[in-house]
């Protein structure tokens, strides 16, 4: 099974702070990586997918980069909405797999 | 609007059965591969498996902690998802979601989930 981890467990930053989460694969997964967002309480909302595509309605300030084994999600200019869990998962091969989460805390 | 609306939760003991149900409407469902998706309490999200669409021949794929005791299926004709859990054990204690699979790939609209809770 191809692991996948992100990097920090945690982050504790302000309005208005750039933050960049990481997720590495095990093996390398092309561009096939997809970016949840999940509040407590709520369900999953899809960010990103294939990497870098912006799923619709999601404001600009998401953006995802990499391919292979690495990838970021970073968030431009952190909003009071923003704080919440984030996950990242490989869609490449079965089973599918996803990272452990990282959650956006206020500071 | 998409709806996916699971139900079917409940407690059970451990080494009992419970079949969940995913009801979709405001989509083609023939047409979508749909995912199960567990999120244990307090923990993160953990893949269960995909039924693809009758293009696919309905295959399906599982997750290896629930394969051999789980079983996905569909009903085309009643926008129907079904999961159905054999020899539970307690770590299959979680928040149960179904989602629909957009491009093969991508999960895209997800059910408010339904809570299965396994312990004697």
């Amino acid at each position: 099974d191809i692991q996948m981890t992100q990097s920090p467990y945690s982050v504790s930053a302000s309005v208005g702070d750039r933050v960049t989460i990481t997720c590495r694969a095990s093996q390398g997964i092309s561009s096939s990586l997809v970016w949840f967002q999940q509040k407590p309480g709520k369900v999953p909302k899809l960010l990103i997918y294939a990497a870098s595509r912006l799923q619709s309605g999601v404001p600009s300030r998401f953006s995802g980069s990499g391919s292979g084994t690495d990838f970021t999600l970073t968030i431009s200019s952190l909003q009071p909405e923003d704080f919440a869990t984030y996950y990242c998962q490989q869609t490449s091969t079965y089973p599918v797999t996803f990272g452990g989460g990282t959650k956006v805390e206020i500071k | 609007e998409v709806q996916l609306v699971e139900s079917g939760g409940g407690l059970v003991q451990p080494g009992g059965s419970l079949r969940l149900s995913c009801v979709a409407s405001g989509l083609t469902f023939s047409d979508h591969y749909m995912d199960w998706v567990r999120q244990a309490p307090g923990k993160g999200l953990e893949w269960v498996g995909r039924a693809r669409n009758k293009a696919k021949s309905y295959t399906t794929e599982y997750a290896a902690s629930v394969k051999g005791r789980f079983t996905i299926s569909r009903d085309d004709s009643k926008n129907s998802l079904y999961l159905q859990m054999n020899s539970l054990k307690t770590e299959d204690t979680a928040v149960y979601y179904c989602a629909r699979v957009l491009s093969g790939q991508w999960l895209d609209y997800w059910g408010q989930g339904t809570l299965v809770t396994v312990s004697s």
